[in-house]
């Protein structure tokens, strides 16, 4: 079956500019998540939603970063007024419910920022 | 705060030896889930192995195990007869439980298997 897809899988632009990254997650999950990989740092957990509801966002670093989920389905993480150090990949996973930590949550291929 | 430290960034070991990779973390919380991730270069994370704190018996998934010491809170994972599929950046992770599933990443160790 189809697993996590994100989109771009790459994405350059410059600073200053809007950026928006898709993620698809696993049909029927009702969790999704949101991560940032800087390069050689672990992961950064950014935001997750329940449904469509974000009851964590406190990984977000600025303002200038906002994300919303529509339908149970897609979420879009947008940054706004990029850059230089927005330059990661960016992580979304997805896992069947959340507030049980045995389900494990299923990772995408990431989208890849660079920011000029 | 809830942190994981992997105190080796990189590691090589020759094909088909055993490599152990450390991990500690920090955490006042009694009950809590341990990862550990395997990021090849496609970026993909791929879960290796899972752990319940309340679970005395260490986890064991084919060639991968882990040295869950509760008291020392020391999580570190022994893949035995590395292949060369191995080679991978390797991610330990710490999650509580029941609460908002917030996983907390160590900094990697990059996993190479030489053959």
């Amino acid at each position: 079956g189809a697993g996590v897809s994100q989109s771009p899988s790459n994405k350059v632009t410059e600073k200053g500019k809007d950026v928006e990254l898709r993620c698809d997650p696993i049909s029927g999950h009702t969790a999704l998540y949101w991560y940032r990989q800087r390069l050689g740092q672990g992961l950064e957990f950014l935001i997750y939603f329940q449904g469509n509801s974000a009851p964590d966002k406190s990984g977000l670093p600025s303002d200038r970063f906002s994300a919303e989920r529509t339908g149970e389905s897609v979420s879009t993480l947008t940054i706004q007024r990029t850059q230089q150090e927005d330059s990661a990949v960016y992580l979304c996973a997805s896992s069947l419910v959340s507030g049980y930590s045995n389900q494990p949550q299923h990772f995408g291929d990431g989208t890849r920022l660079s920011i000029l | 705060a809830q942190t994981v430290t992997q105190s080796q960034p990189e590691m090589s070991v020759q094909e088909a030896e055993t490599v152990t990779l450390s991990c500690t973390y920090d955490t006042s919380e009694n009950n809590y889930y341990l990862f550990w991730y395997k990021q090849p270069p496609s970026r993909q994370m791929i879960l290796v192995i899972r752990q319940e704190a309340y679970k005395q018996q260490n986890a064991t998934e084919n060639r991968f195990s882990v040295n869950f010491q509760k008291a020392a809170k020391s999580f570190s994972l022994k893949i035995s007869d590395s292949q060369l599929g191995d080679t991978a950046m390797y991610f330990c992770a710490f999650m509580i439980s029941n609460r908002d599933d917030k996983i907390i990443f160590g900094k990697g160790t990059r996993l190479h298997i030489l053959p």
